[in-house]
């Protein structure tokens, strides 16, 4: 398997400008999560799905983010409009029950 | 509230074995993971401790005590490879949802 597959590898974007982040979770795995990392806040859960349906979005940050996952091996992560603080590694990461997650190798979004 | 502290830099010699401490305050809790980052690059797993007690992989060990919300990564023989941050994060319980901490720096210097 390849593993999480994430794309863009980085997006540079003027502010106000739409994003779209995409994710192709590891085939089987039934949980799939979006996190956004920066050095001062470290690894955040913004959304998780199980089974294709969002269980917890507290974490996404306002109305500007949606994510959607239409089938098992496909989700979106938008950002309707960027803001340069929303600049960060946006990884997604996927699991099957209770075992560990494993990582895409992120996207690298800068808003300028 | 949640809360995870750990040391935020940590120097070691090659060869030598060093211990990572993770204390941990949460809501709910299921277990503990442990992940190793490298710079640049995404997160990848070590270990998942349930119960009580040590675990031995390797060279890595983790170690986790719930009575006390303390949990370490015991690092052996170390290698110019490990350099990396490591990285706590209790399953709190609801929908898996894990808390990160920030993460502990090791470099490891020949």
């Amino acid at each position: 398997d390849a593993g999480v597959i994430q794309s863009p590898r980085h997006e540079v974007t003027e502010m106000g400008q739409e994003v779209t982040l995409r994710c192709k979770p590891i085939s089987g795995h039934n949980s799939l999560f979006w996190y956004r990392q920066t050095m001062m806040r470290g690894l955040e859960l913004l959304i998780y799905f199980n089974n294709n349906v969002p269980i917890d979005d507290s974490g996404m940050p306002e109305d500007r983010f949606s994510a959607k996952m239409p089938n098992a091996s496909f989700s979106t992560l938008k950002i309707q409009p960027s803001e340069p603080r929303d600049s960060a590694v946006y990884f997604c990461a996927s699991g099957q029950g209770v075992t560990e997650a494993f990582f895409g190798q992120g996207t690298r979004l800068t808003v300028v | 509230g949640q809360n995870i502290d750990q040391p935020t830099e940590m120097t070691a010699t090659e060869g030598a074995i060093v211990q990572i401490n993770c204390t941990y305050q949460t809501s709910g809790f299921n277990g503990l993971f442990w992940y190793q980052q490298h710079a640049g690059e995404a997160p990848t797993f070590l270990s998942y401790n349930v119960l009580d007690g040590l675990e031995e992989k390797g060279r890595f060990s983790s170690f986790l005590s719930r009575s006390k919300g303390y949990s370490y990564l015991l690092l052996k023989e170390l290698q110019m490879k490990d350099s990396a941050s490591y990285l706590c994060a209790p399953d709190a319980g609801n929908n898996r949802k894990l808390i990160w901490g920030l993460g502990t720096s090791l470099a490891v210097n020949p």
